[in-house]
């Protein structure tokens, strides 16, 4: 079984201010990691991913995640949060074990950037 | 390219009628998903196809029917709408398995359907 867990449905900071999203996860089998964006009355559109390789990862507009297989973690981050960040965030597992592929997102983290 | 396109975009139905929304990508890729999205649950996948010819199904399948018509098109049934079935419904697609960069899923604008 695999999940992904974000902690914080509702996150705020300050413009300028450092972003956080939390997001555990859990596998059995080596996992592929994302993150996705979803802006209001829009389909989500991916932000990074992890797959094999460097484990620090980067994304557009200014977000990275890093892969921790210790912590099993993939917490995103931006160094200054800007208005047009204001959305909700998805991270996503996804495995392929046996012929089947098998996705799991989390319940998302809604960011909320003050002026 | 259009990517992935969802029609309808808004729908009401009443309990027991049915529908089918449709979904269509022009990226020539390999697998297809319906995920449904509802408050403080995340998306939620319904029923995937891997390949043409090829469905199965994902965490939350009852009261859905899906079909792979061809590579590029792929449907999903309601045959007798519930209310707990009012929710948004989001097609997506993905290159598949066949390479390190073909599992990025792209997402199509939604469908946002209400059961009365």
């Amino acid at each position: 079984a695999q999940s992904v867990t974000q902690l914080g449905s509702h996150v705020s900071v300050s413009e300028g201010a450092l972003v956080l999203l939390r997001c555990n996860y859990s596998s059995s089998v080596p996992p592929y990691l994302f993150w996705y964006v979803q802006y209001p009355n829009q389909g989500l559109q991916l932000l990074l991913k992890y797959t094999t390789g460097a484990t620090l990862v980067k994304g557009i507009n200014g977000f990275e995640a890093e892969f921790k297989k210790s912590e099993t973690s993939f917490h995103l981050t931006k160094p200054s949060a800007h208005m047009s960040d204001a959305a909700e965030y998805f991270c996503a597992i996804e495995t392929y074990s046996g012929g089947y592929q098998k996705v799991t997102f989390g319940t998302g983290t809604k960011l909320q950037v003050i002026p | 390219n259009a990517g992935v396109t969802q029609t309808p975009k808004f729908q009401v139905l009443k309990t027991g009628q049915s529908m089918t929304l449709q979904c269509a990508q022009d990226m020539n890729h390999n697998s297809m998903y319906w995920y449904r999205q509802d408050p403080g649950m995340g998306l939620r996948l319904i029923y995937y196809s891997a390949s043409e010819g090829t469905t199965d199904k994902g965490e939350v399948p009852n009261g859905y029917n899906v079909s792979r018509l061809n590579k590029r098109e792929f449907s999903l049934r309601l045959e007798s709408a519930a209310p707990s079935q009012t929710s948004v419904y989001f097609c997506a697609s993905s290159g598949g398995w066949a390479g390190v960069n073909e599992e990025t899923q792209y997402f199509g604008p939604g469908t946002r359907l209400l059961v009365l």
